[in-house]
């Protein structure tokens, strides 16, 4: 089974900064099969970027992401208050599973 | 607007049964696999299971298997969850999610989650 490991867990930034999210998968994982999501407190899970670079509908051209093989980036070019939030890596491997990484947290600094 | 609307959560003792329903609404629903992912409190998510358009195929994470059991029926728009032999570590807020496209690997559109707590 292949592990996302994500760093760091904890990311302190301010509005306005650039945010660079690490997703590390433990085997090669076929970029078309590499989601990020967006989490809120109290809300469901967002979709931000499938197929490792392809924005999902109503995403910011803020958000971007990119990376093959092993090594997946999430890159939220300048930071805005509602971007606060958990992000997370999802892999679809071998059918039927699909794994999450443990998630990054985004906080204001 | 698409819609999925959780229910059938709440407190049941270990070894007991439970079975969720995810009401969906605003897309064709037989166009699309549909998924359970869970998050436990204060964690992270983690897929449960999934199924095709059709039933066709089905899958699970290792942590339910044998005891779980997902199922549609796309005449009445749902998808279901039959949670066998429950676990205190079951514990969590059970999400229904929409695959993006037809059986693409990603979910766009999430419930708001009903809560399953297994205690005794």
């Amino acid at each position: 089974e292949i592990v996302l490991t994500q760093s760091p867990g904890t990311l302190s930034l301010s509005p306005g900064e650039r945010a660079t999210l690490s997703c590390r998968a433990s085997q090669s994982v076929s970029s078309s099969y590499l989601a990020w999501y967006q989490q809120k407190p109290g809300q469901a899970p967002r979709l931000l970027i499938y197929g490792a670079s392809s924005r999902a509908t109503g995403i910011p051209d803020r958000f971007s992401g990119s990376g093959s093989g092993t090594d997946f980036t999430l890159t939220i070019s300048r930071l805005e208050p509602e971007d606060f939030a958990v992000y997370y890596c999802q892999q679809y491997g071998s059918s039927p599973r699909r794994t999450f990484g443990q998630g990054t947290k985004l906080e204001i600094k | 607007e698409v819609q999925l609307v959780e229910s059938g959560g709440g407190l049941v003792q270990p070894g007991r049964s439970l079975r969720l329903s995810c009401a969906a609404s605003g897309f064709t629903f037989d166009d699309y696999a549909m998924h359970w992912v869970r998050q436990a409190p204060g964690k992270g998510l983690e897929w449960v299971s999934g199924i095709s358009w059709n039933s066709g195929s089905i899958g699970y994470a290792d942590s339910v298997k044998g005891r779980f059991t997902i199922s549609r029926d796309n005449a009445k728009n749902s998808l279901y969850l039959q949670m066998n032999s429950l676990r205190a570590e079951d514990t969590a807020l059970y999400y229904c999610a929409k695959s993006l496209a037809t059986d693409a690997p990603f979910f766009d559109y999430w419930g708001q989650g009903t809560l399953v707590t297994v205690s005794s």
